[in-house]
């Protein structure tokens, strides 16, 4: 299952809300997570099951979709959230990840 | 608290062996589903392998399948994964993950992941 991310970088300002888009080239259900991985770090859940939100994560997080559309929204973008973000599918092996969007400063 | 360490990685000629290791802590690794992820230098991540909290369902991305072997040591809570034959593209930062509890769930701890490079 090829998993495609959109847009592949983005610059938005303190405050904005941003939207990042994942589709999976076939339906997945909800089987779809998010990672936030800041540079030198290991990746870390944010949501999971599509529009669950793990433990730990800040509110201003949420994810939404089904099938083959996705996407995670943050309503408030803060200065820790400058990262890139992944989509990953755990519908069925082999497991795979979007490429990626790096959320940069306006 | 939950943690997984990596080691093992290191400087390797094309066609050489390398053994990773996850030490896991603060939960009981043969009660979860296990997978190593990897992410070469400045690209994404890319699934390696993947272990059943049983050990008997493993699963190997098409890019290592013959090479790698995934292992685990339950009396001493380790994750492992045997690498063969290593190319110059298995080079990145190689980490081990647990699952979520459940099914079609995420990975919600990871390593701090550990070098591979494969160069002559």
């Amino acid at each position: 299952i090829q998993m495609t991310q959109s847009p592949s970088s983005l610059a938005a300002s303190v405050g904005d809300r941003v939207t990042v888009t994942c589709r999976a080239s076939q339906h997945i259900n909800t089987y779809l997570n998010w990672y936030q991985q800041k540079p030198g770090k290991a990746p870390n859940l944010l949501i999971y099951a599509a529009s669950s939100l793990q433990s730990e994560s800040p509110s201003r997080f949420s994810g939404s979709g089904s099938g083959t559309d996705f996407n995670l929204t943050i309503s408030s973008l803060q200065p820790g959230d400058f990262a890139t973000y992944y989509c990953q599918q755990s519908h069925s092996s082999p497991l795979t990840f979007g490429g990626g969007t790096k959320v940069e400063i306006k | 608290q939950v943690q997984l360490v990596e080691s093992g990685g290191d400087l390797v000629k094309p066609g050489g062996s390398l053994r990773l290791s996850c030490v896991a802590s603060g939960f009981t690794l043969s009660d979860y589903y296990m997978t190593w992820i990897r992410q070469a230098p400045g690209k994404g991540l890319e699934w390696v392998s993947s272990i059943s909290s049983s050990g008997d369902i493993i699963y190997y991305a098409d890019s290592v399948k013959g090479r790698f072997t995934i292992s685990t040591d339950n009396a001493n809570n380790s994750l492992f994964l045997h690498m063969n034959s290593l190319r110059t593209e298995d080079t990145a930062v190689y980490y081990c993950a647990k699952r979520q509890y459940g099914d079609y769930v995420g990975f919600d701890y990871w390593g701090q992941g550990t070098l591979v490079t494969v160069s002559s």
